[in-house]
């Protein structure tokens, strides 16, 4: 079946410091693969996908590169800020007939001033 | 655009009474929905989905249903709550019928039970 695996942290940094969250999977098929972002107190907002293997998803200074030799997409930001302090889940779509998502357990991001 | 609506936003009930919670979705037609439970710490699990009005799939056996009367409209529910039912309860949806979609999610209820 299908698995993702990333790092549970906690991560703590601080500010303008890069960020490396890692996340590995496994699937069948050719999944998408997503991450998401979950704000204290508020629901998962989506942060970033890509659909194919060397696509690489941005979005509000994050970036990760699908792997497919790696089955890995890690995500990164050159320079966090404290309002990134939050929970970052990867996921994966492996299509099929009903369209669940696999997450990871989530790691939470701590940026200190 | 699309938007998805969850409420309440926090519920405190008692043991053994009943729980109705309400997702609705707009701008779009027949999507694919999902009620997931999030318990202390950060997991997600997945308690139902349904594919259309009237399907629903369980995920994992509980003290909890699901039902889809309308086509954008998802209710979670249970007769008895128990203590073990406490948590943050999230509402998603994602296109019907398309593969590789992600999921959109609500802001989610914070259910507590005493």
């Amino acid at each position: 079946g299908n698995s993702v695996t990333q790092m549970e942290g906690p991560v703590t940094l601080s500010e303008e410091a890069f960020l490396t969250i890692n996340c590995t999977y496994t699937a069948t098929g050719y999944p998408s693969l997503f991450w998401y972002v979950q704000y204290p107190g508020e629901g998962l907002q989506l942060l970033l996908k890509a659909t194919k293997a060397d696509d690489k998803g941005s979005n509000k200074g994050f970036e990760a590169t699908y792997r497919k030799e790696t089955t890995s997409f890690h995500l990164e930001k050159g320079s966090v800020q404290v309002s990134d302090s939050a929970v970052y889940f990867c996921a994966l779509n492996s299509g099929g007939s009903n369209y669940k998502l696999t997450f990871g357990k989530g790691t939470l991001l701590t940026v200190n001033p | 655009s699309q938007t998805i609506h969850q409420w309440p936003a926090t519920l405190v009930q008692p043991v053994g009474s009943p729980l109705s919670l309400e997702c609705t979705v707009e701008g779009t037609s027949n999507p694919n929905l999902y009620w997931y439970r999030q318990a202390a710490g950060r997991g997600l699990q997945l308690l139902f989905y349904s594919v259309g009005i009237g399907q629903i799939s369980s995920e994992v056996p509980q003290n909890l249903s699901a039902s889809r009367p309308q086509d954008r409209q998802f209710i979670l529910s249970s007769k008895k709550l128990l203590l073990s039912d406490s948590g943050f309860y999230l509402c998603a949806w994602s296109v019907g019928g398309v593969r590789n979609q992600p999921q959109h999610f609500g802001d989610g209820t914070r259910l507590s039970i005493l």
